[in-house]
């Protein structure tokens, strides 16, 4: 079975600076992982994913992850935030060899002016 | 398109009663999916469907039935309401062209389901 932890509910950033958004996940298999975006009062939109080859990936919005298996993490990046990034991030996993998909308990970016 | 869409938007429900949810999709995906989010537990997966006709457990399936009769529709059922299913409702689906769940998810705007 696979799971994945956000360690951060709250991250609170000024505008224009760095963000680092922290998920590490558990699994005795090769997995898939995926960071998904939830703007106020909508349903999720992929930001980015994982499934093979190079460990850096960049996603939209100017956002970029990267796959670390010997600390078992994949940690979302951006390196100035904007106003309209305040939302709900949640890390997410499944496997090729699994049938459940699990997302983490998300964490709540708030960009302050 | 629509993309995906769920009905209805908003429910409040009585302990015992029963209700259907709808989700529709128009982008010729295979697997669909139903979660629920709650706060601070994220999105659970109740159930999901590889393609017409067939249905699948997920993390909590407990007090929830599925039927996908037709490609484009997921219907999530629940036959006794309790306070405990109070929670926001998300139906998703996925072109499922890889064969298992790796393929990115379209989410619906959800449903808002109260249960008193």
């Amino acid at each position: 079975a696979q799971s994945v932890t956000q360690l951060d509910s709250q991250v609170p950033v000024f505008e224009e600076a760095p963000v680092e958004l922290r998920c590490n996940y558990s699994s005795s298999v090769s997995v898939y992982l995926f960071w998904y975006v939830q703007y106020p009062n909508q349903g999720l939109q992929l930001l980015l994913k994982y499934l093979s080859g190079s460990t850096l990936v960049k996603g939209i919005n100017g956002f970029e992850a990267e796959f670390n298996k010997s600390q078992t993490s994949f940690h979302l990046r951006k390196p100035s935030v904007h106003i309209s990034d305040t939302a709900e991030y949640f890390c997410a996993v499944t496997s090729n060899t699994g049938n459940q998909f699990y997302f983490g308990t998300g964490t709540s970016l708030t960009v302050i002016p | 398109n629509a993309g995906v869409t769920q009905t209805p938007k908003f429910r409040v429900l009585k302990t015992g009663q029963s209700m259907t949810l709808l989700c529709a999709q128009d982008m010729n995906h295979e697997y669909m999916y139903w979660y629920r989010q709650d706060p601070g537990m994220g999105l659970r997966l109740i159930h999901y469907s590889v393609g017409e006709g067939t249905t699948a457990k997920g993390e909590v399936p407990d007090g929830y039935n599925v039927s996908r009769l037709k490609k484009q529709n997921f219907l999530l059922g629940l036959e006794s309401a309790a306070p405990s299913q109070t929670s926001v409702y998300f139906c998703a689906s996925s072109p499922g062209l890889a064969g298992d769940l790796r393929d990115t998810q379209y989410f619906g705007p959800g449903t808002r389901l109260t249960v008193l």
